[in-house]
């Protein structure tokens, strides 16, 4: 069983569209994040919502808007899609939010690849 | 400002040739550095935590130490199969509550059989 899914694998679109990203972690974790690797292979992070609820959002333009309708879930919708936004999203998911407790980590996705041409 | 910085960007070995990779951190306050092990066309797969100056972690070939300012992963005897981008990334404390994951680029692997 794969741990955290993230669906689709590649998403080709045209700039303007609005397209979703979709994450289920069968972990029983109560953190999901969006993570944005870039061209660079920066991986930085976009959002963290930990029980359903919103605790990070990193400067992110307010064209991606997190939904997390459970706490199993987190999906990421984009708005009027841009070049710039082209660049691999991973979500991922740890037990808890809160001090780093030992063998405490991250579980991520193997991620969706965005073009926008 | 925090920030992490890996190097070499990309190291390319021979089967059974030892070497280290380097990552040097400036924070304002360490709550972990954390090492991932990154394969083309899939997410980061979790290798140590580390908490600790003088704090070592060992699994298989790798081995990663830490100190005040920065942390090495050695791999000892490296076969094709360690080909990979490593990736280190640090967690801080801001306000006393735990920060982001702040992740370095990278070093890029290649191990020739």
């Amino acid at each position: 069983d794969t741990a955290v899914s993230q669906t689709p694998k590649y998403l080709v679109t045209q700039m303007g569209n609005d397209k979703s990203i979709k994450c289920e972690q069968n972990l029983g974790h109560d953190t999901m994040y969006w993570y944005k690797q870039d061209s660079k292979k920066f991986l930085k992070i976009m959002f963290s919502y930990n029980n359903k609820e919103l605790i990070i959002n990193e400067t992110v333009p307010n064209r991606f808007s997190p939904k997390s309708p459970d706490k199993a879930h987190l999906n990421l919708h984009i708005n009027s899609l841009e070049l710039g936004d082209s660049a691999v999203y991973f979500c991922a998911s740890s037990p808890r939010f809160g001090p780093v407790a030992t063998n405490e980590k991250l579980f991520f996705g193997s991620g969706t690849q965005l073009s926008v041409l | 400002e925090d920030q992490v910085t890996q190097s070499p960007e990309a190291l390319r070995l021979q089967e059974g040739e030892s070497s280290s990779l380097n990552c040097s951190y400036t924070v304002s306050g360490l709550r972990g550095l954390f090492w991932y092990r990154q394969d083309p066309g899939k997410g980061p797969e979790f290798l140590f935590t580390l908490y600790s100056a003088g704090e070592e972690k060992e699994k298989e070939r790798l081995k990663a130490t830490l100190t005040k300012k920065e942390s090495f992963l050695h791999i000892t005897a490296p076969k094709p199969e360690d080909s990979a981008t490593y990736l280190c990334a640090v967690q801080v404390i801001r306000g006393g509550s735990q920060g982001n994951l702040i992740f370095g680029k990278g070093t890029k692997l290649s191990v020739k059989p």
